[in-house]
């Protein structure tokens, strides 16, 4: 079955350390995304990527980090510079970028930074 | 500025039928999405309206008035796995998906 998994669903870090959220896709879509959803708001992109080895920052890109060298694959780094890193933080595919291109999501990861 | 307006959360009952409202301000406009999300899960498409009008799918439509900057979501013959958070989503002239902080839908036996 093609999708998108993330892993792992349930994270805890000790603040100021860096952590790694992993998101594969196997459903062969150009464009990928990363949100964060936090209670009563509404999903915030962070990073977005079109092509391999291309991305571009979202609204809340500060304190993030991605990399995408495969196709399938686009993780983001939770780094000790963002403030308020406590979230559920949600990975998306779409067979492309600059079109009316529903979005897949993964399960999420719900990160807790203590 | 972009905004989008929903409610925060509605409650009906087993059976019955809801209207979720959504009513968007954004630069442009290159469609409507409609997503339903469980409690930590992820969330799943619904349905996309780009043209004026009513879309019918099954038990859930949605209709789209691009002039008045509003679109709902029609659930009938509700049933107790309909409760979820509803998002509505608006495309943007950059393609850009512009979210609403979602309608909490509560079924009550």
């Amino acid at each position: 079955d093609g999708g998108i998994t993330q892993s792992p669903k349930y994270l805890f870090r000790k603040e100021g350390q860096n952590v790694t959220l992993s998101c594969e896709q196997n459903l062969n879509h150009d464009a990928m995304y990363w949100y964060r959803q936090d209670p009563g708001q509404g999903l915030r992109l962070i990073y977005y990527s079109q092509i391999v080895n291309d991305f571009q920052k979202g609204d809340i890109a500060e304190g993030y980090s991605v990399s995408r060298e495969k196709k399938e694959s686009f993780p983001l780094t939770v780094t000790s510079a963002q403030k308020n890193p406590t979230a559920f933080y949600l990975c998306a595919s779409s067979e492309g970028l600059a079109g009316a291109y529903e979005q897949y999501f993964g399960p999420g990861t719900r990160l807790t930074v203590t | 500025g972009q905004n989008i307006d929903q409610p925060t959360e509605m409650t009906a009952t087993e059976g019955a039928i809801v209207q979720i409202n959504c009513t968007y301000q954004t630069s442009g406009f290159n469609g409507l999405f409609w997503y339903q999300q469980h409690a930590g899960e992820a969330p799943t498409f619904l349905s996309y309206n780009v043209l004026d009008g009513l879309e019918e799918k099954g038990r859930f439509s949605s209709f789209l008035s691009r002039s008045k900057g509003y679109s709902y979501l029609l659930l009938k013959e509700l049933q107790m796995k309909d409760s979820a958070s509803y998002l509505c989503a608006v495309l943007d002239s950059n393609y850009q998906l512009i979210w609403g902080a979602g309608t909490k839908l509560i079924i009550k036996p």
